[in-house]
């Protein structure tokens, strides 16, 4: 198993740019989640998804969407990047009522 | 929202020192996690604790839950220099429509040969 990959690893954005971050899993994990680290700082919720088709709202979803149409990828989608988004992305999932597993992240620059 | 005060932020100890960091909360929790990120690494799941008072072992790594359910500490004995990294508590609320976990601020901790 492959577990959480995610790309790109690393990637640099103008201002008001748009990309995807993708995430992909292969523990058939119903559950799927993205986090942000600021510098310094600990993990925060953006968005997570317990099932194809559906999706919430973490703690900080603003300027964030995702879908989750099968149960192995949940993308993240910045449609006009600002600078505050500069951050490193974490994707994770887990099964129900169990821990999760993370991926090795990408490191988002806004310039 | 849910906020966990992780303490101490950073750490310089001497390899063979014992280490100890603790994380607590204004809010109760579920379910306890200690993970560990290296550089460039997404974070790794050290120890899990689901029980108020639970102490569990992973190594030369202890945790416990606090009977509170606010608090949780973790130790280190016998530190080597692998040990490096960022050590960050995580609390689990565990809502019907799935986990959240939310996150300490992390230890850094430096472990000198």
């Amino acid at each position: 198993n492959a577990g959480v990959t995610q790309t790109p690893k690393f990637r640099i954005l103008k201002i008001g740019q748009s990309m995807t971050l993708q995430c992909t899993q292969d523990m058939n994990h119903n559950y799927m989640y993205w986090y942000r680290q600021d510098p310094g700082m600990g993990l925060k919720l953006i968005y997570y998804s317990v099932g194809a088709g559906i999706t919430d709202k973490g703690e900080v979803p603003n300027g964030y969407n995702v879908s989750r149409s099968t149960t192995e990828d949940f993308p993240l989608r910045l449609e006009l990047a600002a600078p505050s988004q500069t951050s490193v992305y974490f994707c994770a999932s887990s099964s129900p009522r169990d821990t999760q597993y993370f991926g090795p992240g990408t490191r988002l620059t806004v310039l | 929202g849910q906020q966990l005060n992780q303490s101490p932020q950073s750490m310089f100890i001497q390899e063979g020192e014992d280490v100890s960091m603790n994380c607590t909360s204004s809010s109760i929790f579920n379910t306890w996690l200690w993970y560990k990120q290296e550089p460039g690494e997404g974070p790794v799941l050290l120890i899990a604790l689901y029980k108020a008072g639970e102490l569990t072992s992973n190594g030369r790594l202890t945790a416990q839950f606090g009977i509170t359910r606010k608090d949780s500490f973790l130790n280190i004995s016998a530190s080597i220099p692998s040990d490096v990294g960022i050590y960050f508590c995580a609390g689990d609320s565990e809502v019907t429509s799935g986990s959240r976990l939310t996150f300490g601020e992390g230890t850094q901790l430096t472990v000198n040969p």
